[in-house]
């Protein structure tokens, strides 16, 4: 049974450029959450998809989108890179039950360098 | 939103005891996580209360107040292994917050 799955797991952009990451869940997991996680720091959240929907979403400016896809996989986009993007983004999955979900699956994350 | 403050660094000899609280204020509170996160690796799931009490689970316990806003992870016989950052996490409706982390140095 594969666990949460990420990809890339290490890249190096410049400024200003785009960059897409992709997850996939973990086998039965129907909901995913991206987390940017700075060094020293700990997870931070982006947003979290449900049936193909941005459910929730925190502090983070529209520069950073996602979508998810039918197979309940998901990407995390983020436009017009910054140096403070530099960090690794971490997806985690997780099954939705009622007005809450369950215990969070994280994948080994990608992290980003932006020079 | 959620204010999650839990100490930075912690320093525990091998075989002791360490306690690692954390303090939260939130609305909607639905849970609270704590998870174990090696250097350069993803946090991983040691223990859920969403009940006051004390949840135990071999050598990690963890423990919940709900009116004080209050948890903490307790490792006992540390071992070398236990050496990591240790993330309390707060649930809320669909979403789940994390604290700054505790590191945790474990000396023999």
């Amino acid at each position: 049974d594969a666990g949460v799955t990420q990809s890339p797991t290490h890249l190096i952009k410049t400024r200003g450029q785009q960059v897409t990451l992709r997850c996939s869940p973990k086998s039965g997991h129907d909901t995913v959450s991206w987390y940017q996680q700075a060094l020293g720091q700990g997870p931070q959240f982006i947003f979290q998809y449900y049936e193909e929907e941005e459910r929730q979403r925190g502090n983070f400016p529209d520069r950073f989108s996602g979508h998810q896809f039918p197979n309940y996989s998901s990407e995390l986009n983020v436009n017009a890179l910054l140096l403070g993007d530099s960090a690794l983004y971490l997806c985690a999955s997780s099954l939705k039950s009622g007005r809450s979900t369950g215990e969070l699956f994280f994948g080994e994350g990608s992290r980003l360098t932006v020079l | 939103g959620q204010n999650i403050d839990q100490p930075t660094e912690m320093t525990a000899t091998e075989g002791a005891i360490v306690q690692i609280n954390c303090t939260y204020q939130t609305s909607g509170f639905n849970g609270l996580f704590w998870y174990q996160q090696h250097a350069g690796e993803a946090p991983t799931f040691l223990s859920y209360n969403v009940l006051d009490g004390l949840e135990e689970k071999g050598r990690f316990s963890s423990f919940l107040s709900r009116s004080k806003g209050y948890s903490y992870l307790l490792l006992k016989e540390l071992q070398m292994k236990d050496s990591a950052s240790y993330l309390c996490a707060v649930r809320a409706d669909y979403k789940l917050s994390f604290g700054a982390g505790t590191t945790v140095t474990v000396r023999a």
